[in-house]
């Protein structure tokens, strides 16, 4: 298993455009989430799925627009990039009979 | 609201000196807390739960209740111990998606 996966590893953006960072896991798990990590800061979430179709807001959600419309996939949709959103992005996944979640290896993104 | 703090960025030791890693954290009800661990280029991965009370590569943490406290501890240091730690905390939903509030990080560095 590959377990979660993240493309791309590193990003550039300029202010104002638009990506999305992708976000697999193989594992059939239930919950999804995305995390942001900023620098001398804890690991924070910006939205989370406990399911295909359902999406909820973490604690920093704004600018961010997430869809499960599959078990497998996660995407978090970056409208318009500001500099704010630079950050090293993490998805995780886990299954709600187990509190562990499993991280994919990050996205780094810069947005200038 | 709940905030989970690590006061220390870094810890050196030696080689088989013990560790602690401190962390206190912030929450009116029953959380559930847990130990993260992040090697170098390697993804971040739960190390231990309070609510399984086991010890993991020779570490162990306690939750204190009185003292809000989740302190990692590990008797003899190992170089392969160096990596970063970051303490969690969740609502301690029995079930449902997990929403965790991370510490900042400690970077433990484990000299020979």
């Amino acid at each position: 298993n590959a377990g979660v996966t993240q493309t791309p590893k590193f990003q550039v953006l300029k202010t104002g455009q638009s990506m999305t960072l992708q976000c697999a896991q193989d594992m059939n798990h239930e919950y999804m989430s995305w995390y942001r990590q900023d620098p001398g800061m804890g690991l924070r979430l910006i939205h989370y799925s406990v399911g295909a179709g359902i999406t909820d807001q973490g604690e920093v959600p704004n600018g961010y627009n997430v869809s499960r419309s599959t078990t497998e996939d996660f995407p978090l949709r970056l409208l318009s990039a500001a500099p704010s959103q630079t950050s090293v992005y993490f998805c995780a996944s886990s299954q709600g009979t187990s509190y562990e979640q499993y991280f994919g290896p990050g996205t780094r993104l810069t947005v200038t | 609201a709940q905030r989970v703090t690590q006061p220390e960025k870094l810890l050196s030791v030696f080689k088989g000196a013990p560790v602690e890693l401190k962390c206190n954290y912030s929450y009116s009800g029953s959380p559930e807390l847990f130990w993260y661990v992040q090697y170098s280029r390697q993804r971040l991965q739960l190390l231990l739960r309070h609510i399984s009370r086991e010890s993991i590569k020779g570490f162990t943490a306690d939750l204190n209740k009185g003292e809000t406290s989740f302190h990692l501890k590990k008797p003899f240091a190992q170089e392969e111990d160096s990596a970063m730690y970051y303490c969690a905390l969740s609502e301690g939903m029995n079930t449902g998606f997990q929403k965790l509030v991370f510490g900042t990080g400690t970077r433990l560095l484990v000299s020979p």
